[in-house]
């Protein structure tokens, strides 16, 4: 099945500079790859995903990187702000599969 | 997106009883939905997958006779913890997929304490 690794599993970044946090995967089925940030206590939300007919996709401050030949797909996000601090998850999944496998999660901390 | 509520939101419950979650999609209809338990500070673990109509499929590990999953209508699954035990305290959380959509959106998950 799916296995998805995560890293790193903490990171501390300065107020206004970029973080990036970065997934592999191990099917080569997998099709489709979101990303999930969970506050404390709260549900995961979706804050953008990418399918594998596309290479990047950015939506404001957030782009997500995938390469597929690799294997492995990333998170960016440009100009942090303290808002951003929180638990990152990505996954992946592939149709035929149904469910989203998760990797372990990174937890963001913004530094004024 | 889209909405799923999730209720209780939290619940306390005596050793030996059961507890019942629901988990309903309010402005679509959920084909797929998927139960999670998530320990603290760790990742989500995937406990099942049940489609409308149909018997859930449990991960590995995951005692279905003591999690019963149900999913009988297109807007509700429901996860009873039968039988609770303090181990079984944790929080649990779902989340649902529409027909044809790769996208999933949870619940707003249940912290469950049994005493």
């Amino acid at each position: 099945g799916e296995n998805v690794e995560q890293h790193p599993s903490t990171l501390s970044v300065q107020e206004g500079d970029s973080a990036v946090i970065k997934c592999t995967y191990s099917d080569s089925a997998s099709n489709y790859f979101p990303w999930y940030k969970q506050e404390l206590g709260k549900r995961p939300q979706l804050i953008i995903d990418i399918r594998s007919n596309v290479g990047e996709k950015k939506d404001q401050r957030i782009a997500v990187t995938l390469n597929k030949t690799a294997k492995h797909f990333s998170l960016h996000i440009t100009e942090t702000q303290p808002e951003d601090s929180a638990v990152y998850f990505c996954a992946a999944s592939s149709w035929g599969a149904q469910k989203l496998v998760f990797g372990q999660g990174t937890r963001l901390t913004i530094n004024p | 997106g889209a909405v799923v509520s999730q209720h209780p939101s939290r619940v306390i419950c005596k050793s030996g009883t059961s507890v019942k979650i629901e988990c309903r999609s309010l402005d679509f209809q959920a084909t797929t939905m998927f139960w999670y338990r998530q320990f603290p500070k760790q990742s989500l673990m995937l406990m099942a997958t049940s489609n409308e109509g149909s018997k859930a499929t449990y991960e590995q590990g995951v005692e279905k006779d003591k999690f019963l999953i149900n999913h009988a209508s297109l807007t509700l699954s429901t996860l009873t913890v039968t039988s609770a035990h303090p181990e079984d305290s944790s929080f649990y959380i779902c989340s649902a997929r529409g027909q044809g959509r790769s996208e999933a959106f949870f619940g707003q998950g249940t912290r469950l304490t049994v005493v």
